[in-house]
């Protein structure tokens, strides 16, 4: 069965500290994967994507993601926290087969504290 | 900057009426995607559309949902009747097949 897992419902970090965002997904087939970020009243936006190309994919404002096969991980990371980062991250996963699927995480709320 | 246009942005609605949202994706998309988001279900793909033919709609309740493309400009969700279970924002999105998906801001929908 295909499944996405953000493992962390909620993270919290300092200001100026690196954020770590995780997602395993299981799939039978080669996915694209994709972050988004919701900021608080707004629509989702698109962060970074990967679709088989380079396996460390570098995003918008700072973000980056590596997809690692092996551990069937696509984690979500950023040097330096800002408080503008603080969010609700998504982890999706693209299935192309007969007919394609797509599953949404269940969201990382992130909170930067000052 | 092209975007993903969404009426009307905010309705507040008896239990029992009938309730249509709108969607106007990015010119030049051909798919275009309907979500539900509440705080205790997330965010719930409802139907997507490619070239304005449903291709999966398994997560719309299908007594009182309805989604539909009259044009490649317009996609509608319609509840009727609507309940209090309802309440939630309902996003739209638009791509080109399941690449990037753009979000429309969305629908907030209050049922009393």
């Amino acid at each position: 069965a295909q499944s996405v897992t953000q493992l962390d419902s909620h993270v919290s970090v300092s200001e100026g500290t690196p954020v770590l965002l995780r997602c395993n997904y299981s799939s039978s087939y080669s996915p694209s994967l994709f972050w988004y970020v919701q900021h608080p009243n707004k629509g989702l936006q698109l962060l970074l994507k990967y679709t088989s190309a380079a396996t460390l994919v570098k995003g918008i404002n700072g973000f980056e993601a590596e997809f690692k096969k092996s551990e069937t991980s696509f984690h979500l990371t950023k040097p330096s926290a800002h408080m503008s980062d603080a969010a609700e991250y998504f982890c999706v996963v693209t299935l192309y087969s007969s007919a394609s699927k797509i599953i949404f995480g269940s969201g990382t709320r992130l909170s930067i504290r000052p | 900057d092209a975007r993903v246009t969404q009426t009307p942005r905010h309705k507040v609605t008896e239990m029992g009426q009938e309730v249509t949202m709108r969607c106007q994706p990015i010119l030049g998309h051909n798919t275009v995607f309907w979500y539900r988001q509440t705080m205790m279900q997330g965010l719930e793909l409802l139907a997507y559309f490619r070239n304005r033919a449903p291709l999966d709609d398994s997560g719309m309740p299908k007594d009182r949902f309805s989604a539909e493309m009259p044009d490649a400009t317009l996609a509608t969700l319609k509840i009727q009747p609507s309940e209090p279970r309802d309440s939630a924002v309902y996003f739209c999105a638009s791509g080109m097949n399941t690449d990037t998906q753009y979000f429309g801001p969305g629908t907030r929908l209050t049922v009393l």
